[in-house]
């Protein structure tokens, strides 16, 4: 189990630049969500995936943003024209989910370890 | 919509004793899933203990075990026994069931472990 892992660890970036972020989930999970987290908050939800279709978009997520899961494996985050209130802690976690829609308290979302992203 | 609240943004505890975080929420549902992370400094999130809204009986997990009080919407995390390693920051979370799994989070409770 070499568990959810993110790349890359840490992104600079300058205002107005586009930046995309990869997540490899652990290989047998069907389900992907993408959490963003600010200093001194909790993660939020932003969007997840089920194999490879996107189920659900919270409205954090603004027209910039746009996550793609293309084969039910590994998954992207792109943020164009980055603002400075982008700056945040990019969290994925997946799961394995028995049933097509909701969930059950053994499906445990295992998180990577995020993209730090910091916009000038 | 749902919020989770957590009233202690940090806590500390003496090694081998005991701690109590608290956790309160509000929701409409009468179904759902409670949960509590663990976020330790630098490393990835994982879960330390969950909890369906349907069990009176509260979980426990070695040390760790809960206090849920449905009707008060209370939902707190003992620490027995504490150790250096369970210093963290700590997230109560949410989910309803029948939906999308997405988790609602705390704002954190940051833990410190002193000798």
């Amino acid at each position: 189990d070499t568990g959810v892992s993110q790349d890359p660890r840490h992104k600079i970036t300058k205002r107005g630049q586009n930046v995309t972020f990869r997540c490899d989930p652990i290989s047998e999970h069907n389900r992907l969500y993408w959490y963003r987290q600010t200093l001194g908050q909790g993660p939020e939800f932003l969007t997840y995936f089920q194999n490879e279709a996107q189920l659900e978009k919270s409205r954090l997520l603004s027209d910039r943003f746009s996550a793609e899961r293309p084969k039910g494996s590994f998954s992207t985050l792109e943020i164009q024209r980055t603002e400075q209130g982008d700056s945040a802690m990019y969290l994925c976690a997946s799961s394995l989910a028995l049933g097509t829609l909701g969930g059950t308290a053994q499906e445990t979302q295992y998180f990577g370890p995020g993209t730090r992203l910091l916009v000038l | 919509a749902q919020t989770v609240t957590q009233s202690q943004p940090e806590m500390s505890v003496q090694e081998a004793e005991t701690v109590t975080l608290s956790c309160t929420y509000d929701t409409s549902e009468s179904d759902y899933y409670l949960f509590w992370y663990k976020q330790p400094p630098s490393r990835q999130m994982i879960l330390v203990i969950r909890q369906e809204a349907y069990k009176q009986q509260n979980a426990t997990e070695n040390r760790f075990s809960v206090n849920f009080q449905k009707a008060a919407k209370s939902f707190s995390l003992k620490i027995s026994d504490s150790q250096l390693g369970d210093a963290a920051m700590y997230f109560c979370a949410y989910r309803i069931t029948g939906t999308a799994s997405k988790l609602t989070f705390g704002t954190g409770t940051r833990l410190q472990v002193t000798l």
